[in-house]
């Protein structure tokens, strides 16, 4: 199986611009979900989709918004973006087994605000 | 306080050490551990996972939970430089209506020759 794809791998903007993210899940899976990771914050929760719907949200302001399509697919938004949201964006899906849930992540995308 | 925190290093050891690598957590819910493995410009792997009262071994890997001190640390045995990544301790709970997977900052690991 393919694994989690996002692209893409690195972008760079500037302040005040917006940004889409894209993430294709592992097929089969159907839970989507996005983090931010920082050098000194670590792994953020950003939300999770679930068959189209946002299942789960993180302390994130309305800036940053996602959505899912009917192929699980995934897409991320962050609007009037600012320097602090230079971070690795990561994408995982994932499927329960055995009562918990086994994330799988992208290669995530490096955003550099200037 | 943090629900899960970590320690960031980095931990620098030679070749063919025992590496031991800790977190603890502040909450007593039932609930999985997790440890991931992150190298330079990848996502995070996952390596392996405990419930919250076990300990948990595979191959060079033990996984293992102190639930009296909330404490869980990951050993390596017999370290190799293909180890040195970050690794990432994680926590989730599943309350039947929300699940949630809470991950420590990651302890950057240097294995050298």
């Amino acid at each position: 199986k393919a694994g989690v794809t996002q692209t893409p791998r690195y972008l760079i903007k500037t302040r005040g611009q917006q940004v889409t993210l894209s993430c294709s899940p592992i097929s089969g899976h159907r839970s989507v979900s996005w983090y931010q990771q920082t050098p000194g914050q670590g792994l953020q929760f950003l939300f999770e989709y679930f068959s189209e719907t946002q299942r789960n949200k993180g302390n994130f302001p309305g800036r940053f918004s996602g959505r899912q399509f009917s192929n699980s697919r995934s897409e991320m938004n962050v609007s009037t973006l600012e320097l602090g949201d230079s971070a690795l964006y990561l994408c995982a899906s994932s499927w329960k087994q055995g009562g918990h849930e086994k994330l799988f992540f992208g290669s995530g995308t490096q955003l550099s605000v200037l | 306080q943090k629900e899960v925190e970590q320690d960031p290093g980095p931990l620098s050891v030679p070749e063919g050490a025992i590496v031991s690598l800790n977190c603890t957590y502040s909450n007593s819910a039932f609930q999985y551990f997790m440890w991931y493995r992150q190298y330079s410009r990848k996502g995070p792997e996952l390596l392996m996972y405990t419930y919250s009262s076990g300990n948990k071994e595979d191959g060079r890997f033990t996984a293992q939970v102190d639930k009296s001190s909330k404490y869980i640390s990951l050993f390596i045995r017999d370290s190799q430089p293909s180890d040195s990544a970050t690794y990432l301790c994680a926590r989730y709970v599943d309350t039947g209506t929300a699940s949630k997977l809470t991950f420590g900052t990651g302890t950057r690991l240097q294995v050298t020759l």
